[in-house]
């Protein structure tokens, strides 16, 4: 069936880095996008950014450009997040969602299981 | 940025009720409006999307509708395990944004 799968929770300094990966099955790759959301405990849900699974093009949230990358491997289907200089308020659970293969217009039908992001000293 | 609101931001039904959540955009996103229903420790799950475009296997009892800037998700007959938070989100313009959720709790 169609399925994200994401990797397991982390747990980081300040000033840190994480790459988190969202591993696709049961649909045709490149014939979609990757957005992931973020939410931050007793928050509401956060967009990040997305990447095509086709061409590599991507686009993140201003607030969070400089500090993400988004990438992804089509022969292992496999998208992924790293998000650098981390700081206390980065510390949520992130989601990745298949999207549509262009911006904007599309809804995200897929979700991965979420991904725990701890940022404490 | 699009800013979205929703109403309320919680409430409180019974079982076989119908509720109305409403949900508003700063700026007119013609029918790019999607929701989401979220479980604690669950993945969010697309209810509908484009409005009113029920998505595959999600009961029928879930209706939306909505154009420009004001939408609404209607529940009829709650279910037990209809009580979630449920948020709207716009895909008219990138950055893509939610609405705050609104809490749907056992009466």
């Amino acid at each position: 069936q169609v399925q994200l799968v994401q990797s397991g929770p982390e747990v980081k300094k300040p000033g840190a880095s994480v790459k988190v990966s969202c591993k696709a099955s049961g649909y045709t790759f490149t014939s979609h996008g990757v957005s992931w959301v973020r939410q931050a405990p007793g928050q509401g849900l956060e967009w990040v950014g997305w990447i095509s699974g086709s061409t590599g093009y991507t686009n993140a949230a201003q607030k969070l450009q400089g500090r993400v990358t988004l990438t992804a491997n089509t022969s292992t289907r496999t998208a992924y997040m790293e998000l650098r200089s981390l700081r206390s308020d980065d510390t949520a659970v992130y989601f990745c969602a298949r999207g549509g293969q262009w911006l904007p217009y599309d809804a995200f039908d897929v979700w991965g299981q979420g991904t725990m992001v701890s940022v404490s000293s | 940025d699009i800013q979205m609101t929703q109403s309320p931001s919680s409430l409180s039904a019974s079982v076989g009720d119908r509720v109305t959540i409403t949900c508003r955009t700063s700026h007119t996103i013609l029918t790019y409006l999607n929701w989401y229903q979220h479980k604690p420790g669950k993945a969010p799950m697309l209810l509908i999307s484009a409005a009113s475009s029920l998505q595959s296997g999600v009961p029928s009892r879930f209706s939306g509708s909505g154009y420009g800037t004001d939408f609404t998700l209607t529940i009829s007959n709650l279910q037990p395990e209809d009580f979630a938070t449920y948020y709207c989100q716009q895909s008219y313009s990138v950055p893509y944004t939610f609405g705050p959720g609104a809490k749907l709790e056992i009466k």
